[in-house]
């Protein structure tokens, strides 16, 4: 199994360029995280899916969206980036809401 | 709000010693993990913690969670290099996310 996967592993953007990041989990879990990392902050919750089907807002939702495409896939959409998006950026799965969580490899995104 | 407290955020300490890192957090909850990170790496699940008076154990480290203090501890027994990292703690926040602290980076050094 290769638990959760992440693509790119690496972007470098301009301002207000557009991209999406692909997230999927082999677990068969229900539930699905974006999170941000930056420095000194720890990790801050963007987007979750509860299950399929569902999508809701996290700590800090603003500037993104996201889609849960089925069960193993959900996706991170930066409309029109900005140099305060530059992060790491973490999906991770569980099989139910606040369980343990499984972490993909993260996706440094830098936008100039 | 849930806050998450890490404590302290930065240890360097020498091989073969001991050492404690606290995370308070300001709300109710049964609930508290530990990650580790190593630089340029993904999160690592460490221990998941239930119930009050819950303790974990996994080689040098032990976690314990006291939810009336709303506290838990990773204590690391007789360091090594390889426990060098970052270990977060995260808790439930309201039952649909987990809240993470800042992260304690930890270094051993011989």
């Amino acid at each position: 199994n290769a638990g959760v996967t992440q693509t790119p592993k690496f972007q470098v953007l301009k301002t207000g360029q557009s991209m999406t990041l692909q997230c999927a989990q082999d677990m068969n879990h229900n539930s699905m995280y974006w999170y941000r990392q930056d420095p000194g902050m720890g990790l801050r919750l963007i987007y979750y899916s509860a299950s399929e089907g569902t999508t809701d807002k996290g700590e800090v939702p603003n500037g993104y969206n996201v889609s849960r495409l089925n069960k193993r896939e959900f996706s991170l959409r930066l409309e029109s980036a900005a140099p305060s998006q530059t992060s790491v950026y973490f999906c991770a799965s569980s099989p139910i809401l606040v369980t343990e969580q499984f972490f993909g490899p993260g996706t440094r995104l830098t936008v100039l | 709000e849930l806050k998450v407290e890490q404590n302290p955020l930065f240890l360097s300490m020498q091989e073969g010693k001991n050492y404690t890192i606290y995370c308070n957090y300001s709300t109710t909850s049964d609930r508290l993990y530990w990650y580790r990170q190593d630089p340029g790496k993904s999160l690592e699940s460490l221990f998941v913690l239930l119930s009050n008076g819950a303790v974990k154990q996994e080689g040098r480290l032990m976690a314990s969670l006291d939810t009336k203090a709303r506290l838990s501890t990773l204590h690391i027994t007789a360091a090594v290099h390889d426990l060098s990292a970052t270990y977060f703690c995260a808790v439930d926040r309201a039952g649909y996310a987990l809240n993470f602290g800042k992260g304690t980076s930890l270094l051993v050094t011989p």
